[in-house]
């Protein structure tokens, strides 16, 4: 079956530090990746996302690159805000008809000013 | 465009009371999911719809709990009779082809006394 493991939290850095959360997944087929972000109180949302290998996601100045040999998507960010503060889920879909998704389980950055 | 939307935002009510949370997903979405997060269990999936067809409750934790889609755009998540352990966030997802990213409503949350 699919899996997603993912970095053991929980990460504190300071301001400007630079980030790795590690992931890496287990898939039959050709998944698509996502990293999902969620700030306190709030629902999950979309941070980034690559659809094939070697294909770089990017937003916010998050980074995720697509690395099937290493079956890996390691999220990056080269100077951390305290805004970053939130929890952060690796994830894959498989294109099938249903739609469900496999989460990792979650690792909760801090940021200190 | 409106994203997921889920009523009400919070509900407090005693033991053995049911509760009913509801769900509108995005117009043309053909998944709809619903999920439950907790600090000590963190995001679990409880059941799927494709179409407005349950694909998978397995994630379910009881007879007490069940889930309707009697239409495309509307979905509802019961618990009778509701129990203190129920306590948690719900959160209702939707999404087209599983390789596309889910879009989460900003949840429920429910305390039960």
């Amino acid at each position: 079956g699919n899996s997603v493991t993912q970095m053991e939290g929980p990460v504190t850095l300071s301001e400007e530090a630079f980030l790795t959360i590690n992931c890496t997944y287990t898939a039959t087929g050709y998944p698509s990746l996502f990293w999902y972000v969620q700030y306190p109180g709030e629902g999950l949302q979309l941070l980034l996302k690559a659809t094939k290998a070697d294909d770089k996601g990017s937003n916010k100045g998050f980074e995720a690159t697509y690395r099937k040999e290493t079956t890996s998507f390691h999220l990056e960010k080269g100077s951390v805000q305290v805004s970053d503060s939130a929890v952060y889920f690796c994830a894959l879909g498989v294109n099938t008809n249903a739609g469900k998704s496999t989460f990792g389980d979650g690792t909760t950055l801090t940021v200190k000013p | 465009d409106a994203g997921v939307i889920q009523s009400p935002r919070h509900e407090v009510t005693e033991m053995g009371q049911e509760v009913t949370l509801r769900c509108k997903p995005i117009s043309g979405h053909n998944s709809l999911f619903w999920y439950r997060q907790t600090m000590m269990r963190g995001l679990e999936l409880l059941i799927y719809f494709n179409n407005n067809v349950p694909i998978d409750d397995s994630g379910m934790p009881e007879d007490r709990f069940s889930a309707k889609m009697p239409n495309a755009s509307f979905s509802t998540l019961k618990i009778q009779p509701s129990e203190p352990r129920d306590s948690a966030v719900y959160f209702c997802a939707s999404s087209n082809t599983g390789d596309q990213p889910q879009h989460f409503g900003d949840g429920t949350r429910l305390s039960i006394l």
